[in-house]
């Protein structure tokens, strides 16, 4: 069963406006949540994160929000850039992260048109 | 740069034969390396966690007879797929964590083909 869910398969955005990528999970265990973004042939990277005794948090262009009642986060990107063109993966852990075992959603393709 | 090399970047071999993948820590020393397995338009799946010295921790349903792990040194953690088959045709990737609170770095993946 799929613990983490990333329901959008894709998503494509104007340049400049936001982009808002989605993630839902059914482990109430979770307490640790995390971005990556892939490029084609790299593997991925760490983008943002935030603990569940948060509901939000801000890096620059990106800021990831928590809602814990209804199992949901997401990702904000504005303004969107065409480097952002990537598929975007939302991560959870246990125990804080600590153990660093990650359970994946399946991915969403950002595609960021000029 | 890349913090974690993973090698080879693709491989295709023969139905029966065995596959390595090497997954090294360039310049930090990674106490836990976990390996994971990703079938098309599928998640990330994690496989295996392994430890510097001891025996890799594997994942239900993963066979550790077929997934061979050996984390012998600080910077080198190897995935053997021994007898591979078509369906273990797969995009198998590495990450890599140092002690304390440092992040956890990929690998750029390897892609397993299986003919």
């Amino acid at each position: 069963d799929q613990q983490v869910k990333q329901n959008s398969p894709s998503l494509s955005v104007q340049e400049g406006r936001i982009s808002i990528l989605n993630c839902d999970y059914t482990n109430s265990m979770f307490d640790y949540f995390l971005w990556y973004k892939k490029y084609p042939a790299e593997g991925p990277t760490f983008l943002i994160s935030i603990s569940s005794i948060k509901d939000k948090n801000e890096d620059g262009r990106f800021t990831v929000f928590l809602n814990k009642s209804a199992k949901h986060l997401s990702l904000h990107i504005v303004p969107s850039q065409p480097g952002d063109s990537a598929v975007y993966f939302c991560a959870a852990s246990v125990e804080g992260g600590s153990n660093y075992k990650l359970t994946f959603g399946k991915g969403t393709l950002l595609t960021v048109n000029p | 740069g890349a913090v974690v090399s993973q090698h080879p970047s693709r491989v295709i071999c023969k139905s029966g034969t065995s596959v390595k993948i090497e997954c090294r820590s360039l310049d930090f020393q990674a106490t836990t390396m976990f390996w994971y397995r990703q079938f098309p338009k599928q998640s990330l799946m994690l496989m295996a966690t392994s430890n510097e010295g001891s025996k890799a921790t594997y994942e239900q349903g993963v066979e550790k007879d077929k997934f061979l792990i050996n984390h012998a040194s600080l910077t080198l953690s190897t995935l053997t797929v021994t007898s591979a088959h078509p369906e273990d045709s797969s995009f198998y990737i590495c990450s890599a964590v140092g002690g304390g609170n440092s992040p956890l770095h990929f690998g750029n993946g390897t892609r397993l083909t299986v003919t």
